[in-house]
């Protein structure tokens, strides 16, 4: 079946830097991945979508110069967390169309904890 | 804003069905609902869709009534594994024609021995 890949699974940065998180489909070429969020107990919540060779569309109260994401192969998105703070730290979950019925397959998530 | 609304827990035991209701009463004719499942710390796993009709796949079985404002997810014969919050989702097409699944607040299953 279709696979997403992300990478780091966790990353702890010191407050300042920034973050860099890879999705990637290993079986399949996705024009659409999408960003998400989820803090403890909470439910995920859609950050963005990133559109192969074009700007990913943020959702309302994203901000779009913090969390950079580029989308430059079929395989692959980045998002950037820049200049993280204690309040980004959180389950990021990256989610492609495509590969498969379903049409969304999840990677695996990535655990960041800003010190 | 999402457009399910889902009952925040549920108990079932070990073996038996487990009937997780939605309600999606805002949907639109060409939205279809998607559910998936989350295990503490993991990627949400894909269980089933549909738009109209009822579906069944090797996990789950997905009912949706008539007027489709509502939906069921079936899982047959509950397993300890099983035990996950349990998302009901309606995909919506956002700007320049782009689909996306917004989650509600889901389910949390809890199978019990």
């Amino acid at each position: 079946g279709a696979v997403v890949s992300q990478h780091p699974s966790r990353v702890i940065c010191k407050s300042g830097t920034s973050v860099k998180i890879e999705c990637r489909s290993l079986d399949f070429q996705a024009t659409t991945m999408f960003w998400y969020r989820q803090f403890p107990k909470q439910s995920l919540m859609l950050m963005a979508t990133s559109n192969e060779g074009s700007k990913a569309t943020y959702e309302q109260g994203v901000e779009k110069d913090k969390f950079l994401i580029n989308h430059a192969s079929l395989t692959l998105s980045t998002l950037t967390v820049t200049s993280a703070h204690p309040e980004d730290s959180s389950f990021y979950i990256c989610s492609a169309r495509g590969g498969g019925d379903n049409g969304y397959t999840f990677g695996s998530g990535t655990r960041l904890t800003v010190v | 804003d999402a457009k399910t609304t889902q009952p925040p827990s549920m108990d079932c035991a070990e073996g038996r069905a487990a009937n997780l209701p939605c309600n999606h009463s805002t949907i639109s004719g060409n939205e279809y609902v998607y559910w998936y499942r989350q295990i503490h710390s993991q990627g949400p796993q894909y269980i089933i869709h549909g738009l109209k009709n009822n579906e069944t796949n090797e996990m789950a079985s997905l009912i949706i009534t008539e007027d489709r404002k509502s939906s069921t997810l079936i899982l047959p014969h509950a397993t300890l594994r099983d035990t996950a919050v349990y998302y009901c989702i309606v995909r919506v097409f956002g700007s320049y024609n782009t689909d996306k699944l917004i989650f509600g607040t889901g389910t949390r299953l809890q199978v019990f021995p």
